[in-house]
């Protein structure tokens, strides 16, 4: 399975908003209602951001919204903060029951 | 409240087998998993284990990897065959309660593979 594709990077100012793609096929984002996003700063483990798409667990703020259209899936980060630095992996279940990950893309705040 | 822990060797000698335990606890009906992400490069999925025994692996490590679970002593293990130098990385215990997701990551640990 190929990982699926993110721009390697991504930037905004504070209080910006920026919208990270990840591209798959219909054999993961396009055919899976699993797709999921990560942040992960330095020497951190990655922490979920959103799961099923849009679904955005406890204690994460709202700044942070999940979408899909077709066989790309999108996270989008409204009013920028200096602690949004970091990086960002989308996630997808596959058409075989495996998992994949996306390439990754490290957004810089301005 | 859900902790995982990982433990084992940080150094393989190339061809030797890897193997790493995770302690988890506060997850005995999820399923369970391994991560791993090279030093400075992106997240792979290895693969994972359900409360039943059913297995799920990454195609392209399928061949050389097992995963299996003791839930006597809350252990997950990994074993990964013919270890090489690209298979150095940071191996991360994973869980969740939900399907294609991981809500709960163990710190990590990281293996190198040299001689």
């Amino acid at each position: 399975q190929s990982a699926l594709t993110q721009p390697p990077s991504a930037s905004g100012s504070p209080g910006q908003s920026v919208t990270i793609s990840c591209s798959g096929t219909s054999s993961d984002v396009g055919g899976s209602n699993y797709v999921s996003w990560y942040q992960q700063h330095p020497g951190k483990p990655p922490k979920l951001l959103i799961s099923e798409v849009n679904q955005r667990p406890s204690g994460v703020p709202n700044r942070f919204s999940g979408s899909k259209s077709g066989n790309t899936a999108s996270l989008t980060v409204s009013g920028l903060q200096a602690e949004d630095e970091a990086d960002y992996y989308c996630s997808s279940g596959t058409a075989t029951n495996t998992y994949v990950f996306g390439t990754g893309t490290k957004l810089t705040v301005l | 409240q859900v902790q995982l822990q990982e433990s084992g060797p940080g150094l393989v000698k190339p061809s030797g087998t890897l193997s790493l335990t995770c302690s988890v606890s506060g997850a005995s009906n999820y399923w369970w998993g391994w991560v791993r992400q090279p030093p400075g490069k992106g997240l792979e999925w290895i693969g994972d284990i359900h409360y039943n025994g059913g297995t799920n692996y990454n195609p392209s490590l399928k061949s050389r990897v097992t995963i299996s679970r003791d839930d006597s002593e809350n252990q997950v293990s990994l074993k990964l065959m013919s270890a090489t130098a690209a298979d150095t990385a940071v191996y991360f215990c994973v869980t969740s309660p939900g399907w294609y997701k991981i809500n709960f990551w163990g710190q990590g640990m990281l293996v190198s593979v040299y001689s």
